[in-house]
């Protein structure tokens, strides 16, 4: 099925630990998104990109990277886990426009750090 | 820099009610604004996006209205149903053309039968 594809769903990490969440996309989109949503907030932006090779940091950048080899690809990597980084992260990609429409999201990893 | 803000948190009524959500926004030069519907422990849904040239735009019984000059837009809902409780969120480009966007924290919605 077209879309985006995020793994793991689940992860349960020590404080200091790292991990790396997947994001595939398959619709050729050039702009990635990472948001992360902790309880009763909106989604606030990590990191995105505009195209293989191009990456850059948005609202909460620290504590995470990313990088984007190929369009279909962007994973985000969290270094030294912390407890503020308890979350539910959404990988997403739309058209290369002003945000207009064929925004898709993946279904999200919910992550605990402890 | 551009807020949004989503009123109320929650809201409950009973099944078949019309019922409005609000969001408003701080910066009125925006090039659009989007609705998603977020179900529990799942990814966000596209529901309708307004341009800014636009004042509404429709969707089955969905209709979302957009107010540049004062910042506000809302989402009607005629005659909800229970398979409408879910977390409805409104979002807004920042500048540049990058699809960033500026959520608001969302309204949940739960309907009644």
């Amino acid at each position: 099925n077209a879309g985006v594809t995020q793994t793991p769903k689940f992860r349960i990490l020590k404080i200091g630990q790292s991990m790396t969440l997947q994001c595939a996309q398959d619709m050729n989109h050039n702009y990635m998104y990472w948001y992360r949503q902790d309880p009763g907030m909106g989604l606030k932006l990590i990191y995105y990109s505009v195209g293989a090779g191009i990456t850059d940091k948005g609202e909460v950048p620290n504590g995470y990277n990313v990088s984007r080899s190929t369009t279909e690809d962007f994973p985000l990597r969290l270094e030294l886990a912390a407890p503020s980084q308890t979350s539910v992260y959404f990988c997403a990609s739309s058209y290369p426009e002003r945000g207009n429409g064929g925004y898709t999201f993946g279904s999200g990893t919910r992550l605990t750090v402890v | 820099k551009q807020e949004v803000t989503q009123i109320p948190a929650a809201l409950s009524v009973p099944e078949g009610e019309n019922l409005v959500l609000n969001c408003s926004f701080t910066d009125s030069a925006i090039y659009n604004l989007q609705w998603f519907r977020q179900d529990p422990g799942k990814g966000l849904t596209s529901l309708l996006l307004i341009q800014s040239s636009q004042r509404e735009q429709t969707s089955g019984r969905l209709n979302a209205s957009l107010d540049k000059s004062s910042g506000r837009s809302t989402l009607y809902i005629a005659a909800s149903q229970p398979g409408d409780s879910a977390t409805y969120l409104c979002a807004v480009p920042t500048s540049g053309n990058t699809g960033k966007l500026i959520f608001g924290q969302g309204t949940t919605l739960q309907v009644k039968p």
